[in-house]
């Protein structure tokens, strides 16, 4: 168990690009969250997978927001057209279902959009 | 719908002292209810959790929880605080069961720790 990992630790764009992150989790873990944190604030839901299937997705994410996991291995979180106001930690973290509800983190993505 | 509040963004204490860190929530089902602390530049790390039976649960570090359903609280505690306690530490509530997905998280308060 080598823990969640995320790829990369930090990301440096300009505004209008797009961005990709990639997370691993825990190998036998079937749910996978996404989470974005700005400073001086807790983590924000974004969206959720059972194996390779996203269950829930935030009203407050937008169109430009996409979250894969096709395989129910890996997942990957992409922007489109990327806003100043994206800027943040984007967190993942990975449970096994029905395990009693805690989530493991990996150390996250910061983006920023200059 | 789920929500948290914590009380006090920032709690320093000094070194040997107890620690109390107050969090409420709002559920309109049983919650679990969970504890993460967070150092500089790292993700979340579970101190503890809540689902059921026993309302005092303890967990690593030394700290422990005491769930309140009549105050609708998840308050955290430790009995003396040393210097590698200073980080922010985030309550976090989820749903119970077998809908157990996402959870809810306060706004953080960071403990600070003086020698």
């Amino acid at each position: 168990d080598t823990g969640v990992s995320q790829d990369p630790r930090h990301k440096i764009t300009k505004r209008g690009q797009n961005v990709t992150f990639r997370c691993d989790p825990i190998s036998e873990h079937n749910r996978l969250y996404w989470y974005r944190q700005t400073l001086g604030q807790g983590p924000e839901f974004l969206t959720y997978f059972q194996n390779e299937a996203q269950l829930e997705k935030s009203r407050l994410l937008s169109d430009r927001f996409s979250a894969e996991r096709p395989k129910g291995s890996f997942s990957t979180l992409e922007i489109q057209r990327t806003e100043q106001g994206d800027s943040a930690m984007y967190l993942c973290a990975s449970s096994a279902f029905l395990a009693g509800g805690e989530q493991y983190f990996g150390p996250g993505t910061r983006l920023t959009v200059t | 719908a789920q929500s948290v509040t914590q009380l006090g963004s920032h709690v320093s204490v000094s070194e040997g002292a107890l620690v109390l860190l107050r969090c409420n929530y709002s559920s309109s089902v049983p919650p679990y209810l969970f504890w993460y602390v967070q150092y500089p530049n790292q993700g979340l790390q579970l101190l503890l959790k809540y689902t059921t039976g026993a309302t005092l649960v303890k967990g690593i570090n030394g700290f422990e929880a005491e769930f309140k359903k009549s105050e609708t609280s998840f308050h955290l505690t430790k009995p003396s605080a040393h210097m590698s306690d200073a980080a922010e530490y985030f309550c976090a509530v989820s749903d119970i069961g077998t809908n157990a997905g996402k959870s809810t998280f306060g706004d953080g308060t960071t403990l600070t720790v003086k020698p």
